[in-house]
């Protein structure tokens, strides 16, 4: 069965620290996103990345960074976490081409900055 | 900008099919559609694509219609655990190019 994995579902963290959401693929996925969802806007794509060490902008980078160092793996990085950032962080993957669409999510990271 | 659209709600009965429209009037050439749902504090599940010709798989049908501005997600027999908000998404050209947008959907609730 296809998984993607989260590091944690629930995060409390303050204002101003470094946050790491970790996001592992076992699908051997080129495609991996990042989106947030916040109640009234949907979700919104943040960063994703087409293959190892390489990362695009989606809607809204402002305030978060992302890292790929291995195919199976897609960091997402708040440098400074603050209350704005409060919200529901989704990871997914998918393969290339056509089935770039298929895109397989993990189960989120509720993520609280106090 | 979503560029679907569907109704925000709908009810069905337990056992029943439950049939969610899709309006997609500005698809074109070789776009497709794309259906997702999401269970509450669950992500996003894949549930299936069309392009022009009606589509089936294990989770549900999709019926396009011949002009292609419409579409309509079947789960034949409803079960308690297809209440859910369900996504249509697109039109996406085949190049697997374009970022999905997920609009506000049509919370399906089955009804016991």
């Amino acid at each position: 069965d296809v998984k993607v994995t989260q590091s944690s579902r629930y995060l409390v963290k303050r204002t101003g620290e470094k946050v790491f959401l970790e996001c592992v693929q076992d699908m051997d996925h080129e495609n991996m996103f990042w989106y947030r969802q916040d109640p009234g806007l949907g979700l919104r794509l943040i960063y994703f990345s087409y293959d190892v060490k390489m990362k695009e902008k989606g809607d809204i980078p402002e305030g978060y960074s992302v890292s790929r160092e291995k195919k199976e793996r897609f960091s997402l990085i708040l440098e400074s976490a603050s209350t704005n950032q409060t919200s529901m962080y989704l990871c997914a993957s998918s393969s290339p081409g056509l089935r770039a669409y298929e895109q397989y999510f993990g189960p989120g990271t509720r993520l609280t900055v106090t | 900008d979503a560029k679907t659209t569907q109704p925000p709600s709908m009810d069905c009965a337990e056992g029943r099919a439950a049939n969610l429209p899709c309006n997609h009037s500005t698809i074109s050439g070789n776009e497709y559609v794309y259906w997702y749902r999401q269970i509450h504090s669950q992500g996003p599940q894949y549930i299936i694509h069309g392009l022009k010709n009606n589509e089936t798989n294990e989770m549900a049908s999709l019926i396009i219609t011949e002009d292609r501005k419409s579409s309509t997600l079947i789960l034949p027999h409803a079960t308690l655990r297809d209440t859910a908000v369900y996504y249509c998404i697109g039109p996406l050209e085949n190049f697997g190019n374009e970022k999905l947008t997920f609009g506000t959907g049509t919370r399906l609730t089955i009804i016991p």
